[in-house]
Formats: C-alpha cells, structure tokens, sequence
C-alpha cells in the first residue's frame, strides 16, 4: 500500500517568513495529493490540492509543487502570519482506481509562527 | 463541511462495551469514510464506503464494524474487541470523482 511520510514534525517561523512543509509517497500510482489545515480540537480543512497532470499550484499564499520523478511534494506558505499557525498534513491517492480511493495521510506538521 | 454531522461529539465508554459513532451527510456524496486520530499523529483509515451496501476495510480495522445501509449514513460501531478505543474518530465523504474529501467534527470516544 502507499505510505507517505512527511518533514519536519515542528516547524517555527517568525511572522512574514516562509514555510516549507515535504512529502515523500511511495505508490507510483498515486495521482492526487491534497493538503490539510487542521486546528487544535477541530476538523482537518482542505487548503489546497494538486494532481499528477501539473507541477505547481497556487492559492495566495500557498503553492504546492510537485515532482512526479522523485515522488515528492511540497507545501509553501510564504508571508507567514500568526493565523496559519496549526498541524498541516499531505496525503495522496488515486481517486480512478477503486482500491487506491482512500487518502493515505502523512504524520503532520506542527507550524508556529511567532509574531 | 457543514454538510457532514458526527454525533456525538464527545462518548465516554466503559472497558467491554461497544459503541456506535454517527456520521449523516446531506451532500449526495457516493464514498463515506472513518479515520481515527490519536494525539500528535496523522488520520489513519478504518473503513471506506464507496457506494451503499458495499464497504472496504483500511489499515486498522480490527475491532470495528460498519454498516452503509443509505447513501447519507455510515455509522461506526467500536467493539470491544478494540484495544485501545480512545481516540478522535472522524468521517469524510467524496463526490462521485473522489477526490476532494470533507471532513465532519469529530468524535472523541474516552474509555474509562
């Protein structure tokens, strides 16, 4: 099955800084790789996803890249503020292939932005 | 999101007894999923639904049941078979590409 691992754990940034969050997956099949923003307490939100057919996305202040070859792929979150401090997880599957569907998650990130 | 509801938010169970965690979806989604989340680590999967009467184990399954008799409810029972039960229990759903997946609350079973 797919195993996706994801760095570093923690991460602090000052305020205005940019972040970087890495994923690794295994599965070379996998062709869909989502991120998620998930507050203390509450419920994982989608910030932004990509698919297998492009390189980069990105929202504002978010982009994700990714490199097919290596199988990797990476949030970026520049101009930081204290608001995006929360645990930030990558996941990836293949949504065509019934058996690959399910989301295979990283372990998270923990970001804090000191202001 | 707010189309998904998990009730309910907080259970406390005591050791042998099984409980049921609900998840009720009004967005016509075909697949429904359940992940646990214990503190500090990542979502891992228990079961997937991709259509009614039809559900696939996920990597931890053992010591839960599941059920997907309408396509808006997929209820989660944790028997006592399982373990080590305490956990944030949460259910997803996707539409019928499967790819975007949203999340409902959140269930925080305590066993005592």
């Amino acid at each position: 099955g797919e195993n996706v691992e994801q760095h570093p754990s923690t991460l602090s940034v000052q305020e205005g800084d940019s972040a970087v969050i890495k994923c690794t997956y295994s599965d070379s099949a996998s062709n869909y790789f989502p991120w998620y923003k998930q507050e203390l307490g509450k419920r994982p939100q989608l910030i932004i996803d990509i698919r297998s057919n492009v390189g980069e996305k990105k929202d504002q202040r978010i982009a994700v890249t990714l490199n097919k070859t290596a199988k990797h792929f990476s949030l970026h979150i520049t101009e930081t503020q204290p608001e995006d401090s929360a645990v930030y997880f990558c996941a990836a599957s293949n949504p065509a292939e019934p058996g690959r569907r399910a989301l295979t998650f990283g372990s998270g990130t923990r970001l804090q932005v000191q202001p | 999101d707010g189309g998904i509801t998990q009730s309910p938010k907080y259970l406390f169970r005591k050791e042998g007894q099984n409980v049921t965690l609900s998840c009720e979806q009004n967005l016509n989604h075909d697949a429904m999923y359940w992940y646990r989340q214990d503190p500090g680590q990542g979502l891992r999967l228990i079961y997937y639904s991709q259509i009614v009467n039809d559900f696939q184990k996920g990597d931890i399954a053992e010591g839960y049941s599941v059920s997907r008799e309408k396509k808006e409810s997929f209820p989660l029972t944790v028997t006592s078979a399982q373990k080590n039960p305490t956990a944030f229990y949460l259910c997803a759903s996707s539409g019928q590409s499967f790819y975007t997946q949203y999340f409902g609350p959140g269930t925080r079973l305590t066993v005592l």
